[in-house]
Order: C-alpha cells, then structure tokens, then sequence
C-alpha cells in the first residue's frame, strides 16, 4: 500500500463551524506533513510531524490545529476560518522527515 | 534556505527528451535536490533526489554540474501524459529540521 488518503474529498464549512480533514498512510512512515496550495501557486508547508510529534510549525494562525494520534493518522482540525483560507490541503509522509514524501489527492476547502 | 530559479514553462513534443533546468546557485554541501510534479487537480508526485552524482530511475534522469549550481531533469520520452508542473527543491535543514519547500516550477506542455 503506497497511498496517502484524505478525507473529505471536498469541504464546504461557514466561518463559525468548526470541521477536521484526515490524512490516512499505511507504509510505517514516521514523518508526515500538511500543505496548503492556493490555485496556480506552490504548495506551501503548513506542519510537520516527526515520530507523532510536532516538528515544524510554519507561523500557521491558530485556526488550524494539527493532531497525530499515531503513526498512521494524521488531522487537521479547523475552526473560525476566513474565506481566504479556501485551498486544496495537501497531506504526505515520507519515511523519516527530508526524505522522499507521498502525497495525498488533497481536500479541496471552500469557507463561505 | 537554498532558492530554486525555473522557467516558468517550456513546451516539449510527444516522443522528444523534455529537459528541465533548475539553478540552485546558493545550495550547500549537504542539501539535496529534489524533483516532484504535479499533474492538474492532483497531490503531487516525487520524480527523483541527488547529491552530486547524477541520479536515473524509471521516470527520469537527474544530471547535477559538479559546482552542484544547477541540474536538469530529462524525461528521455515525453508523452502526453507528462504534462504537467514540475517542481525542483532543494531539501533544506537536517533531522527533525529538514523539510521541502516548493519554488514556482515550471509547467511543461507535451503536443502532439
């Protein structure tokens, strides 16, 4: 199994809800990640988890709250989001960070 | 951070070697360079990663100069389905650090 899976898909959420997206990997990597890509711009790195621990926080505004619960599972819990904040969210793992990264299909996040 | 320079897109025909150039005239020693693509609406996807020998799997080829300033990925036979952005990175940082960040890319056309 060499796939990276995000739930959902696609995501429409108001300002005030409060709503997760998951990111799923059973190949026993141990760093994974969460990017957020604007249409036509790069992906940009939002966080990095190595080991279930927070390594890299990218000045991300608290309105996005990441959670490893273990190895296998990664989230990314929203709340109070502006409009700007719609993206795709881009989920990967690689083995160990800084090595070749897996990358999800993305959740494609609409905030009206 | 060491900084990638693309061009921002180059055309190739169906069957012709597609060669895409990067400089990374600030990289350090120890930081390699890596190769992702993004084909529309998809997460992207890693090509191929080197140091300073030059790097071939069943995608591509990586060709790095010696002064490691710059490097070209070649796709020895482009097809249609090759389209898409493609994006040179150089890894920056070490251990729980290390982490990649995208440059603009450049998006490649196959024709007919």
């Amino acid at each position: 199994d060499t796939e990276v899976t995000q739930t959902p898909k696609h995501l429409v959420m108001g300002m005030t809800n409060k709503k997760s997206l998951k990111c799923e990997q059973h190949m026993g990597h141990r760093a994974m990640y969460w990017y957020k890509q604007k249409a036509k711009k790069p992906p940009e790195l939002m966080f990095v988890y190595s080991y279930e621990k927070l390594s890299i926080n990218e000045s991300v505004p608290s309105r996005f709250s990441p959670e490893c619960p273990n190895s296998s599972l990664l989230n990314l819990h929203l709340h109070a989001l502006q409009p700007e904040d719609s993206a795709l969210y881009l989920c990967a793992s690689s083995q160990v960070t800084g090595t070749e990264a897996f990358f999800g299909q993305g959740t494609r996040l609409t905030v009206v | 951070d060491a900084k990638t320079t693309q061009p921002t897109s180059m055309d190739c025909a169906e069957g012709r070697a597609a060669n895409l150039p990067c400089n990374h005239s600030t990289i350090s020693g120890n930081e390699y360079v890596y190769w992702y693509r993004q084909i529309h609406s998809q997460g992207p996807q890693y090509i191929i990663h080197g140091l300073k020998n030059n790097e071939t799997n069943e995608m591509a080829s990586l060709i790095i100069t010696e002064d490691r300033k710059s490097s070209t990925l070649i796709l020895p036979h482009a097809t249609l389905r090759d389209t898409a952005v493609y994006y040179c990175i150089v890894r920056v940082g070490g251990g729980t650090a290390s982490k990649l960040t995208f440059g603009t890319g450049t998006r490649l056309q196959v024709t007919l």
